[in-house]
C-alpha cells in the first residue's frame, strides 16, 4: 500500500489549459505539502495543509489552487497554464504531534507528478 | 528564518571511494527534525534519515554515516565505499516544529564512475 500517492503521474498538456492533481495519503498525518521541483532540482515549498486548513502559501500565483476535502487528501488546481508551470510537483505528509512524540516531524512523499506545458 | 546550504553543487568520485556530502543550516527554533533525502536518476525522493535537535549522536546505516552537530549547525553524509548506484542528488533538509515547513537545501549531485 502506497503511502502516499500522487496522480496523474505524467500530464502533458497546451498553454492555457486548466489541469488538477490529486494526492491521498493513508499515513493518517495532519498535515500535507505541496511543492515544485523546476529544472534545476530546487524543491520549493508552494502550500501547506494542516487539518483541512491552509497555514501555508509561499508566494504562488494565484492561477494556482489547493484544496483539502480531509486530512487525508490535498488537491493542486492549476488555471491558464503556462511554459514555467512546467515541473515536478511532489505531494507530501507530516505529522506533527507532540516533541516526545517518536514519529513527530517525519515526512513523506509522493512520487511526483511531471507537469508538461506546451 | 529557516535556511539550508548545501555548498557542493556537484561532486564526482570514483568507485570505491569515500565521499561526505556538507549541509549547513540555520534556525532559530529549539525543536527541529534534519533530514536527508536521495533523488536517483528515476525522480522519486528517497528518505534516508531524519534526526531530531534533541539528538546529537551519529548514525551509521551500512555504508552511509551521518554526523550531527550542533555546535557547528552542520548535517553531514558520508558514503563509504561509493557504488555507480549511490549516483543522485542528494538533499538536506530541515523541519521546524514552529513553522510546520520543510526548508530543502539546493542538493548535491554525486556521480560515482566506474
Amino acid at each position: 500500500d502506497t503511502a502516499v500517492s500522487q496522480t496523474p503521474k505524467y500530464l502533458v498538456t497546451q498553454m492555457g489549459n486548466d489541469k488538477s492533481i490529486k494526492c491521498e495519503q493513508n499515513l493518517g498525518h495532519d498535515t500535507m505539502y505541496w511543492y515544485k521541483q523546476d529544472s534545476k532540482k530546487f524543491l520549493k515549498i508552494m502550500f501547506s495543509y494542516n487539518n483541512k486548513e491552509l497555514i501555508i502559501n509561499e508566494t504562488v500565483p494565484n492561477r494556482f489552487s489547493p484544496k483539502s476535502p480531509d486530512k487525508a487528501h490535498l488537491n493542486l488546481h492549476i488555471n491558464s497554464l503556462e511554459l514555467g508551470d512546467s515541473a515536478v510537483y511532489f505531494c507530501a505528509s507530516s505529522r506533527w504531534g507532540l516533541a516526545g512524540d517518536l514519529n513527530t516531524g517525519e515526512l513523506f512523499f509522493g512520487e511526483g507528478s511531471r507537469l508538461t506545458v506546451l | 528564518a529557516q535556511k539550508v546550504t548545501q555548498a557542493q553543487t556537484e561532486i564526482s568520485v570514483v568507485e570505491k571511494e569515500d565521499v561526505t556530502l556538507d549541509c549547513v543550516y540555520e534556525t532559530r527554533d529549539t525543536t527541529y527534525y534534519l533530514f536527508w533525502y536521495k533523488q536517483p536518476p528515476s525522480g522519486e525522493l528517497v528518505f534516508l534519515i531524519r534526526r531530531n535537535s534533541f539528538d546529537e549522536q551519529n548514525e551509521i546505516s551500512g555504508r552511509y554515516s551521518w554526523n550531527f552537530q550542533k555546535s557547528t549547525s552542520s548535517f553531514n553524509f558520508t558514503i563509504t565505499a561509493s557504488q555507480v548506484v549511490d549516483s543522485a542528488v542528494y538533499f538536506c533538509a530541515l523541519g521546524t516544529s514552529g513553522t510546520y515547513k520543510y526548508i530543502f537545501g539546493t542538493g548535491t549531485r554525486l556521480k560515482v564512475l566506474a
